[in-house]
């Protein structure tokens, strides 16, 4: 079964920093591409971040370009999402989420449970 | 940058109700078009991808449709557990993906 487990959520003050990780299970985990989607409160999704299997390319939407960094450790089967200079506007929901096979169309197949960042004094 | 807009924004509907939610991009997208679903409290779950397939385990009563810049998810015949919030995804300039604003579907 596939499940991907956050970690690392909590409160934070702006201008700070966290390290969020997602645990990977049930599958091959270094054949499969992965992303971060958020989801501020009461809002809709908001993709934020990509990253190749085995880790060589990733993207970043422009309302976090330059404050996070994603990063992979194949061998232990985790996604890490690294977060600077944290705004109240990064406040949401952070899920990691798996891409689905290649041969098909680029979907978003298996979410993780979520984690929750609040960005507050 | 490609947007998705749903339509409408909220819905009501009765059990059994057939229900059409459109979602349109600004520029044509083939059929890279994935539709989810969310319950309150809960991660999103992958409904149908490439416009109209079916995810595996998904009741057959959801279907998708459509190519270029328009798409529809239909339910044939709403059951209690469909009452959610959809997403439409655009997933032509992959890796950056685009959400639509979301449809919720509430009971009448």
């Amino acid at each position: 079964e596939v499940q991907l487990v956050e970690s690392g959520g909590g409160l934070v003050q702006p201008g700070g920093s966290l390290r969020l990780s997602c645990a990977a299970s049930g599958f091959t985990f270094s054949h499969y591409e992965m992303n971060w989607v958020r989801q501020a409160p009461g809002t809709g999704l908001e993709w934020i971040s990509y990253i190749s299997g085995g880790g060589g390319a990733t993207y970043y939407a422009d309302s976090v370009k330059g404050r996070i960094t994603v990063f992979r450790d194949n061998a232990k089967n985790s996604l890490h999402l690294q977060m600077n200079s944290l705004r109240a506007e990064d406040t949401a929901i952070y899920y990691c989420v798996r891409v689905g096979l290649p041969d098909m169309v680029y979907h978003f197949d298996y979410w993780g449970q979520g984690a929750l960042v609040t960005v507050s004094s | 940058d490609i947007q998705m807009t749903q339509s409408p924004s909220s819905l009501s509907a009765s059990v059994g109700d057939r229900v059409t939610i459109t979602c349109r991009a600004s520029q044509s997208i083939t059929n890279h078009l994935n539709w989810y679903q969310q319950k309150p409290g809960k991660a999103p779950k992958l409904l149908i991808y490439a416009a109209s397939t079916l995810q595996s385990g998904v009741p057959s009563r959801f279907g998708g449709s459509g190519s270029g810049t328009d798409f529809t998810l239909t339910i044939s015949s709403l059951q209690p557990e469909d009452f959610a919030t959809y997403y439409c995804q655009q997933s032509y300039t992959s890796p950056l993906c685009t959400f639509g604003q979301g449809t919720k579907l509430e009971i009448k």
